[in-house]
């Protein structure tokens, strides 16, 4: 089954960084490129960042809203795509998703459960 | 930044009915246009791609249509699990990739 399971949500204090996992199975994660999607309590859907597979250069966009703070990097060793979000802010308060492209396709085909970020002091 | 307008906001219908959501582009987004369906709690579920191409395991009842700017998601024949939040994406013109606001299928 594929599947992409995210972890490192919790509460931060504003200013304080952050980590997030996206670990990837049942398919070859190094084949694809992924994107991070995040939906505010009650809102719809943003979408942050992605990182390109190695075949395509590996290298990384970002939205406006959080670039220069954010960076997506990946381990393809290991499965996993990560989310490190840096000077926090209470609008950065959200569940992130991690997503996988349709290969060939401009579309985001599996998603994870997503977890949970709160800024909050 | 294209801008993804979805109508209506909200939409009241009866299990059996046929639903028909809109997704407008403030330019043309050629056939780059996917639609999710979510239900609460839940991640986004991929529906559509390609504006009309239905995604793995997708029922028939399913269908997308529209090129350029306007696109339709229709479901023929309601049934009482597809009521739920419905959005659109493009990937024609990023970053970013842009998603409608949703339209919420609601059981009249």
């Amino acid at each position: 089954e594929v599947q992409l399971v995210e972890s490192g949500g919790g509460l931060v204090q504003p200013g304080r960084s952050l980590r997030l996992s996206c670990t990837g199975s049942g398919f070859t994660f190094g084949d694809y490129t992924m994107s991070w999607v995040r939906q505010a309590p009650g809102k719809g859907l943003e979408w942050v960042g992605l990182i390109r597979s190695k075949a395509y250069g590996g290298t990384t966009e970002y939205a406006a809203s959080v670039k220069g703070r954010f960076t997506i990097s990946r381990d393809d060793s290991r499965s996993i795509a990560y989310l490190q979000m840096n000077s926090l802010q209470t609008e950065d308060t959200a569940v992130y998703f991690c997503t996988k492209d349709l290969l060939f396709h401009d579309a985001f085909d599996i998603w994870g459960q997503g977890t949970m970020v709160t800024v909050s002091s | 930044e294209i801008v993804l307008t979805q109508s209506p906001a909200t939409l009241s219908l009866s299990p059996g009915e046929r639903a028909t959501l809109s997704c407008r582009a403030s330019q043309s987004v050629g056939s780059y246009l996917a639609w999710y369906q979510q239900k609460p709690g839940q991640a986004p579920r991929l529906l559509m791609y390609d504006a009309s191409k239905r995604a793995t395991g997708v029922p028939a009842r399913f269908s997308g249509s529209g090129s350029g700017t306007d696109f339709t998601l229709t479901i023929s024949s309601l049934e009482p699990e597809d009521f739920a939040v419905y959005y659109c994406q493009q990937r024609s013109i990023w970053p970013p990739f842009t998603f409608g606001q949703g339209t919420k299928l609601e059981i009249k």
